[in-house]
């Protein structure tokens, strides 16, 4: 148990639809990244943000979107679905100065 | 510009016997190392990492990888294979840049135990 926590375990939603991904990081840690796995694509970094404000951005599209909140739980949020957004999505985070990154154990999203 | 290959998709080895996952990287920075492991339908896990002390690196489960600068690789090894460790593993390299972390993973290296 990586002390990483992600909510829902898996979620399943139709085309043009909005959902939420929530993450909540070790207890400590600052940092938050999200993650896109899929078959395809394989594991693609998406955004982080440190202590609520966003400070990397990868390979994450203009539909999708993210905040940190005060409390430093992370939510991601996806809009306008299409089949194609069909992945695991992982949370990590990671505390001041370390490089490494705790994953926590994702959320899949089916979009029918 | 960061980069990770992972030299091989697929790698089966029978049980009892010794894994070489192979691993090279490309980074513009002094690189940190990795090797995360899932297995199916889970998250992923830590295994070891490199972060320029020590050039062999001791990890969990018996796995370690040893950083060789001049080859410009990161390969994991174990001396001897158990059907646990059937999984997918990854290679990540990991440069700071300005206070912002970014990690590049490989595309995964899926290991098969023969019983």
């Amino acid at each position: 148990d990586s002390g990483v926590t992600q909510t829902p375990k898996h979620l399943i939603t139709a085309t043009g639809q909005r959902v939420t991904l929530r993450c909540s990081p070790r207890s400590g840690d600052l940092s938050v990244y999200w993650y896109q796995q899929s078959l395809d694509q394989g594991l693609q970094f998406l955004i982080q943000y440190y202590n609520g404000e966003e400070r990397a951005k990868g390979n994450i599209l203009e539909r999708f979107s993210a905040q940190q909140f005060p409390d430093l739980h992370s939510e991601l949020n996806l809009s306008s679905l299409e089949l194609g957004d069909s992945a695991l999505y992982f949370c990590a985070s990671s505390g001041q100065g370390a490089h490494e990154q705790f994953f926590g154990p994702g959320t899949r999203l089916t979009v029918l | 510009a960061q980069s990770v290959t992972q030299l091989d998709s697929h790698v089966s080895v029978s049980e009892g016997t010794p894994v070489l996952l192979r691993c090279n990287y490309s980074s513009s920075y002094s690189p940190s190392l990795f090797w995360y492991v899932q297995h199916p339908n889970k998250g992923l896990q830590l295994l070891l990492k490199y972060t320029s002390a020590a050039t062999l690196v001791k990890g969990i489960n018996g796995f370690e990888a040893e950083f060789k600068k001049s080859e410009t690789s990161f390969h994991l090894t174990k001396p001897s294979a158990h059907m646990s460790d059937a999984a997918e593993y990854f290679c990540v390299v990991s440069s700071t840049n300005f206070g912002n972390e970014k990690l590049t993973f490989g595309t995964g290296t899926r290991l098969t135990i023969i019983p």
